[in-house]
């Protein structure tokens, strides 16, 4: 089945650590994204990346690295600097089209990532 | 900026009523896309619906409609008859006609109850 995995579902970490978030899709898709989610609250883009090898941050990428070396794969680490890393992280792709032609974004199931 | 409001915070209907979730949106682009995701407790989003900003017919899928009104900034969610596995959090996102950038709004929890 083609779609987006998330690993772990849950995950702890003490206070300084480095953390990595697993997402891994085989949609073919060429856009990745990854978004926070704080209850009550929508979710907030990190950081996206368009193309292999390219990435750009989104609205609160402070504390936060990715890379993309392969097209299926967008870890993404959680660093000691992030002030409060404890949320729900979602993973996501689309086709990326040209300019002027938006698709929707696929979803993971998540990784609730909590400091303890 | 993009803003997307969704002001109903959490709604609560009884099996079968009928229930409308608001989603109004700020843009200064004259293109632009809207979408509808559904965030069951499993957690990952199911998409809904796209809408692009030149089509303002509205739309009917089922139990779900969509009222989509340029004029007031607008794009509405029905769900009629509704059932309890439509319990979830329900999300309005807006994103500009480049990038891939997506504003989503607060999400409104609905509980439909037996």
């Amino acid at each position: 089945d083609g779609g987006i995995t998330q690993s772990p579902k849950y995950l702890f970490r003490k206070e300084g650590q480095n953390v990595t978030l697993s997402c891994e899709q085989n949609l073919n898709h060429d856009a990745m994204y990854w978004y926070r989610q704080d209850p009550g609250q929508g979710l907030r883009l990190i950081y996206y990346s368009q193309i292999v090898n390219d990435f750009q941050k989104g609205d609160i990428a402070e504390g936060y690295s990715v890379s993309r070396e392969k097209k299926e794969s967008f870890p993404l680490t959680v660093t000691s600097a992030q002030k409060n890393p404890t949320a729900f992280y979602l993973c996501a792709s689309s086709i990326d089209r040209p300019r002027g032609q938006v698709t929707e974004a696929f979803f993971g199931q998540g990784t609730r990532l909590t400091v303890v | 900026a993009q803003k997307v409001t969704q002001a109903q915070t959490e709604i609560s209907v009884v099996e079968k009523e009928d229930v409308t979730l608001d989603c109004v949106y700020e843009t200064r682009d004259t293109t632009y896309y809207l979408f509808w995701y559904k965030q069951p407790p499993s957690g990952e989003l199911v998409f809904l619906i796209r809408r692009n900003s030149f089509d303002e017919q509205n739309e009917i899928s089922g139990r779900y409609s969509w009222n989509f009104q340029k004029s007031t900034s607008s794009f509405n969610f029905t769900i009629t008859a509704s059932q309890v596995v439509d319990s979830a959090v329900y999300f309005c996102a807006l994103s500009p006609p480049y990038g891939q950038n997506f504003v989503f709004g607060p999400g409104t929890r609905l509980s439909v109850l037996p």
